[in-house]
């Protein structure tokens, strides 16, 4: 079964740092980019970053960038997100997801069950 | 900044036809996904490149897009589909989704 599991996720203080991880199984993740997508209480989804299959190639969004950093283990089968600076409004579930694709398209599937980053003195 | 606009809210009856529209300017051109949220549940996907089902999806769901404005058509709609969608398209490199839509089951 393809699986994500994110954990990390926590309560900390406007302007400190907190480190997710997401563990993959079912498929190896060096043949996919992966991201991450938030979702604030009661809010829709927004993306935040990606990384591709090497590592090498990284996006951010522009509210997350400078401060946030995308990484990826493929021996492990993990991709991170270190988060520095952090802000109130960073305050949200965050989904860990594969970028699934064919000749033509790419889409997000599977997600994992999300990790809750509470950002509050 | 590419945008998608989805209405907030869409109501039906059970056993009706739930249309679900997502807009964006010349939305036709590219590639729109959807995804359905349950509540307190992760994302999953119901549509991708416009019209295709992943394995498990019923095929009473259905998609397209043309023009200005992507449709999740949810033939004989039943309680299990209330959750909120949202449409997804690519601008470039980068990930846009719309703003959700709450499919309520009256």
């Amino acid at each position: 079964e393809v699986q994500l599991v994110e954990s990390g996720g926590g309560l900390v203080q406007p302007g400190g740092s907190l480190r997710l991880s997401c563990a993959a199984s079912g498929f190896t993740i060096s043949s996919y980019w992966m991201h991450w997508v938030r979702q604030a209480p009661g809010k829709g989804l927004v993306w935040v970053s990606r990384v591709n299959g090497d590592g090498r190639t990284t996006n951010y969004a522009d509210s997350v960038k400078g401060r946030f950093t995308i990484s990826r283990d493929n021996a492990k089968n993990m991709v991170y997100l270190q988060m520095n600076s952090l802000r109130a409004e960073d305050t949200a579930v965050y989904y860990c997801v594969r970028e699934g694709y064919n000749s033509y398209a790419n889409w997000f599937d599977p997600w994992g069950q999300g990790t809750l980053v509470t950002v509050s003195s | 900044s590419y945008e998608l606009t989805q209405p907030p809210s869409v109501s039906v009856s059970p056993g009706q036809i739930a249309s679900i529209t997502c807009s964006g300017d010349k939305l036709g051109d590219k590639y729109a996904y959807w995804y359905q949220q349950k509540p307190g549940q992760s994302p999953v996907l119901v549509i991708y490149q416009n019209t295709k089902r992943p394995s498990g999806i019923p095929e009473r769901v259905a998609g397209s897009n043309s023009g200005n404005t992507a449709t999740l058509t949810i033939s004989g709609t039943q309680a299990m589909d209330e959750a909120d969608y949202y449409c997804q398209t690519w601008d470039s490199t980068t990930v846009v989704f719309g703003g959700g839509t709450k499919l309520t089951v009256l």
